[in-house]
Parts: structure tokens; sequence; C-alpha cells
């Protein structure tokens, strides 16, 4: 079945380590994106990629990091320079840049201790 | 990107009908409704989205008013498997991003 894969499904961290989250989908959709969620609120957008070998940042990059070197591969490095890392991370694709209708994967748990 | 105002919380009895209300007052004349619902600790679905015309589909309607500052998402049957969060938003095709609100918690009650 066709899809977004999220993983690792929950992840813990000491402070100050980088941690990468890995994103495919074998939707074959042009545009991916990454939200951050933290509990009792709304999502919000970290990184966006129209196309593959592009991105964007969204309305809280800091901190944050991503690539798209391959049009399935989207994945979310979480830095150290990130204040306030522990959260619920959503990967999400649409089939092409403009089409409104997102495809959500089950998420991504980081816990910084 | 226009802004999106829903309740907080609602309840329905399960087998009634749930009218999610959400009011879009700026929303531009290109701009999409989209309703998405997120059960807990999943990511989020997407239920339906229309520009000005009533929808329905398999899982839901979308009742846009007629100036458009304003829609309903309406569950026919509620099923205690409806509890969720119901996010409305608001999409401009030109922008291609979508904002998210913090969204209406349902509750469907035996």
């Amino acid at each position: 079945d066709g899809g977004i894969t999220q993983s690792p499904k929950y992840l813990f961290r000491k402070e100050g380590q980088n941690v990468t989250l890995s994103c495919e989908q074998n939707l074959n959709h042009d545009a991916m994106y990454w939200y951050r969620q933290d509990p009792g609120q709304g999502l919000r957008l970290i990184y966006y990629s129209q196309i593959v070998n592009d991105f964007q940042k969204g309305d809280i990059a800091e901190g944050y990091s991503v690539s798209r070197e391959k049009k399935e591969s989207f994945p979310l490095t979480v830095t150290s320079a990130q204040k306030n890392p522990t959260a619920f991370y959503l990967c999400a694709s649409t089939q092409r840049w403009g089409s409104g209708e997102l495809f959500f994967g089950e998420g991504s748990r980081l816990t910084v201790l | 990107d226009a802004k999106t105002t829903q309740p907080p919380s609602m309840d329905c009895a399960e087998g009634r009908a749930a009218n999610l209300p959400c009011n879009h007052s700026t929303i531009s004349g290109n701009e999409y409704v989209y309703w998405y619902r997120q059960i807990h600790s999943q990511g989020p679905q997407y239920i339906i989205h229309g520009l000005k015309n009533n929808e329905t589909n398999e899982m839901a309607s979308l009742i846009i008013t007629e100036d458009r500052k304003s829609s309903t998402l309406i569950l026919p049957h509620a099923t205690l498997r409806d509890t969720a969060v119901y996010y409305c938003i608001v999409y401009n095709t030109n922008a291609g991003k979508s904002t998210f609100g913090d969204g209406t918690t349902l509750t469907v009650k035996p």
C-alpha cells in the first residue's frame, strides 16, 4: 500500500545531541512537509519542499535542517540549537505543489532528557 | 493566510449528527476550505474540502455559506470512533501551505 513511513516512532535523546527523523513516501508525490505539534496545540510548519533538490523554511525553522536529495525521502534533523525539541513531529506530502490534500505519516515522538 | 476560528470542544451523542462550525471571515476568493481530523497521537487524516459549493463524500458533508465566511462540517451519524480533533484550514494554492489552528475536540458519547 502507498503511504508515508516515519521512523523511529519514539526517540529519546540527551540534551545537546543532534537527531535525524526519517520520512519516506512511495506515493510519487512532489511536495513534502514537516510539522511540529506540541501537546494540546495544532501543527506548525517547520520546512517544506516543493520538489526534489529544493526546500524552504516554514514558520518555525530555527534549530532544524532538512535535505531533499531523493523524491521519496525528506529527513529532518533536530539540531542542538533547537531550544525545546521535545515534541511530536509529523511528515506529510501532497501530489504536487499547490495541491491542498495532505497525506500524513504516523508521526515521531521525540523526547529530550 | 486566512485565519480560522473553531470552538475548542464539542460533545455529540452517538448516532446523532455532529455539526462542527468554522469561521473564516477573511477568506479570499481563490482559497479553499479543507477539513482534517486527528485521532490521538496519529497523523491527521483528510476529510473533505470545498471552494464555494457544498460537498459530500463517504465521510462527511461540508456546508459553506454563500458569503464564504464560515462553514460547517457535518458527520451525519457520529460513532465513538469519530472522537478526534477536527481542524478547519483555509488553503491558498499559490502559497501552497496549510496553516493549522488548535481545532475542535469532538467527543462522541454513548
